[in-house]
């Protein structure tokens, strides 16, 4: 079956451009999770949905981050005004219950 | 706050030699214990997990006990091969529907 996918797989910017990336979660999980991932580090906690509620956005490092998932399945996170510490990798996870799985990640670049 | 730290790579080995990657914890409750890994150009995948302590994880031949006493969770191999090169992230979480904390990776690379 299809896993978690996200796009656009790589995205570049101009520092102060705003950019939407998507994450689709496997069919039918309640909970989704988003990430940050810069380079040579581990992924950090961003935001946390159940459903179309987020329940968690205590690691989205600034007002300029913006999450939403309104009918409880794709969810887009949204940077305005990107800067260049935006730059990262940017994972999406989904999970039914327990076990989170992990989509490929979008790569954003800030130029 | 809640913390995982583990040994910095990157790590070389030759083939079928034993691996041990280390792994220790911070902690303010009773956490669950992870390690993912992260093929070359693919998704993290999740590799093992422990729920409370003195419980061993196992999968693939890779091995870690949750150590309590230590606040460890060291990742073991016996026989590492080729395509068990990767970058391997110690994790923990406190429940299912709380965020997972990461250590910052240890890249693996297993020559021939």
């Amino acid at each position: 079956g299809a896993g978690v996918s996200q796009s656009p797989r790589y995205k570049v910017a101009k520092r102060g451009q705003d950019v939407a990336l998507r994450c689709d979660p496997i069919s039918g999980h309640v909970s989704l999770f988003w990430y940050q991932q810069a380079l040579g580090q581990g992924p950090e906690f961003l935001t946390y949905f159940q459903n179309e509620a987020q329940l968690d956005k205590s690691g989205l490092p600034s007002d300029r981050f913006f999450a939403e998932r309104p009918e409880g399945s794709v969810s887009t996170l949204k940077i305005q005004r990107t800067q260049q510490e935006d730059s990262a990798v940017y994972l999406c996870a989904s999970s039914p219950s327990e076990e989170q799985y992990f989509g490929p990640g979008t790569r954003l670049t800030v130029t | 706050g809640d913390s995982v730290t583990q040994m910095e790579g990157p790590v070389t080995l030759s083939e079928e030699a034993f691996l041990t990657i280390n792994c220790t914890y911070t902690a303010t409750g009773y956490p669950s214990l992870f390690w993912y890994v992260q093929y070359p150009g693919e998704g993290l995948q999740l590799l093992l997990k422990a729920t409370k302590a003195d419980d061993k994880g196992s999968n693939k031949g890779f091995e870690a006990t949750y150590r309590k006493e230590t606040t460890s969770f060291h990742l073991e191999k016996g026989s590492v091969q080729v395509s068990d090169s990767a970058v391997y992230f110690c994790a923990l979480r406190y429940s299912s529907a709380s965020k997972i904390i990461f250590g910052s990776g240890t890249r693996l690379s297993i020559r021939p």
